[in-house]
């Protein structure tokens, strides 16, 4: 069980694009449709942006987007707003009842 | 509303136990799994364990199997982690987390603010 692989850090503009990759094995990420980005504003409880690698709960913008492409997801943020700026964590499904988070990315709007 | 509140975190020495609670309230409890997530200080989240609506199945992370069980107690509305043989890297901000749909494992939606658990001696 080892942390899905993320950038420590990401960066963009008001109004630009930022996409964190999200890296794991095909017994995890590669391995199944249960992947799921959060946010996490320091002090506060994680939000859930996309689950299922590319759908978005009601009430989460749509600049908000996700996708995967073998064992690598990303979480795309289009049209960067200064509330967006936190963490973010991809998360999957890893079989036998197991889940595994990533490392984390600290998204600044410049 | 929906809501789960974390109860049971602590200031514990090394090699002492803990109890965790989690109670739910504003949904059917008795129809979603559930998950113990933590976050040590200045880290990133790691999942702890799982449970299923009918603790039929349930899992652990590699860094607390064989110390640490999960629980449930669907009349209470509760959920449990019990932490045995702790050690200073279990030091974390616990939450506990509810998939998106009933019957459904996957998906953390609703999540506590947290108990704090620290491991010192």
């Amino acid at each position: 069980q080892s942390a899905l692989t993320q950038p420590p850090s990401a960066s963009g503009s008001p109004g630009q694009s930022v996409t964190i990759s999200c890296t794991g094995t095909s017994s995890d990420v590669g391995g199944y449709k249960y992947v799921s980005w959060h946010q996490h504003h320091p002090g506060k409880a994680p939000k859930l942006m996309i689950y299922e690698v590319s759908k978005r709960p009601s009430g989460v913008p749509d600049r908000f987007s996700g996708s995967k492409s073998g064992n690598t997801a990303s979480l795309t943020v289009s049209g960067l707003q200064a509330e967006d700026e936190a963490d973010y964590y991809c998360s999957s499904y890893a079989g036998s009842n197991n889940y595994v988070f990533g490392t984390g990315t600290k998204v600044t709007v410049l | 509303e929906v809501q789960l509140v974390e109860s049971g975190g602590g200031l514990v020495q090394p090699g002492r136990s803990l109890r965790l609670s989690c109670a739910a309230s504003g949904f059917i409890f008795d129809d979603y799994a559930m998950h113990w997530v933590r976050q040590a200080p200045g880290k990133g989240l790691e999942w702890v364990s799982g449970i299923s609506w009918n603790s039929g199945y349930i899992g652990y992370a590699d860094s607390v199997k064989g110390r640490f069980t999960i629980s449930r107690d669907n009349a209470k509305n509760s959920l449990y982690l019990q932490m045995n043989s702790l050690r200073p890297e279990d030091t974390a901000l616990y939450y506990c987390a509810r998939p998106k749909a009933p019957y459904y494992y996957y998906c953390m939606d609703v999540w506590g603010k947290g108990t704090t658990v620290t491991v010192s001696s």
